[in-house]
């Protein structure tokens, strides 16, 4: 199935530094997902947008549907350790089924 | 957010023998469920659609015929691995849509073929 490219692949930060990661697609979405992985866990949703060019905000993170309906970016402010995991995007143009990101693995140096 | 659970969290098993993992949508009826593998440090990978009161639309590389999936009610799907073997060990996690425009996920099935 299609798979969306998403950036960085894996990030190494230190507690308290900003994080930014995007996600793109060759195909136009009507919607677009973040999700938060631990490891061993199922992934939990974290943010969802509707609307291109919408901004959301869910605590220290924010999240925008690209104007062009081809991305969508997720920054995390002031990161703490338990920020640490896999995110993941996702999106939808019709119907009941999303495409997944490859991911982007954050680890937070204390 | 909504809550999907899945039983068994995690399994071993010997090769040859069937495994049924459930997916239960707890707080809402899904009319749809999905199940994923995943294996380590990659993304999800989508197995099969799974519809209320109809087959399941498997993608492509995916055998029907070893993974069950049944969707018997608004808030129960299950996916029998049958006669497991080694390579299908994996993480399984489902999801369900439940009319919002979003996907939640179940906590994830860690399956080891012995």
């Amino acid at each position: 199935g299609q798979q969306l490219n998403q950036s960085p692949q894996s990030m190494f930060i230190q507690e308290g530094e900003d994080v930014s990661m995007n996600c793109t697609s060759s195909s136009i979405f009507n919607t677009w997902l973040w999700y938060k992985q631990d490891p061993g866990e199922g992934p939990v949703l974290l943010i969802a947008l509707y609307k291109a060019g919408e901004l959301t905000s869910n605590g220290r993170l924010t999240a925008q549907f690209g104007i062009t309906r081809k991305d969508s970016f997720l920054n995390i402010s002031a990161s703490i350790p338990s920020d640490v995991g896999i995110y993941f995007c996702a999106g939808r143009f019709t119907g009941n089924q999303f495409y997944f990101g490859t991911g982007t693995s954050l680890t937070v140096i204390p | 957010g909504a809550v999907v659970s899945q039983h068994p969290s995690r399994v071993i098993c010997k090769s040859g023998t069937s495994v049924k993992i459930e997916c239960r949508s707890l707080d809402f009826q899904a009319t749809t469920m999905f199940w994923y593998r995943q294996f380590p440090k990659k993304s999800l990978m989508l197995m099969a659609t799974s519809n209320e009161g109809s087959k399941a639309t498997y993608e492509q590389g995916v055998e029907k015929d070893k993974f069950l999936i049944n969707h018997a009610s608004l808030t129960l799907s299950t996916l029998t691995v049958t006669s497991a073997h080694p390579e299908d060990s994996s993480f399984y996690i489902c999801s369900a849509h439940g009319g919002e425009e979003t996907q939640y996920f179940g906590p994830g099935t860690r399956l080891l073929v012995l």
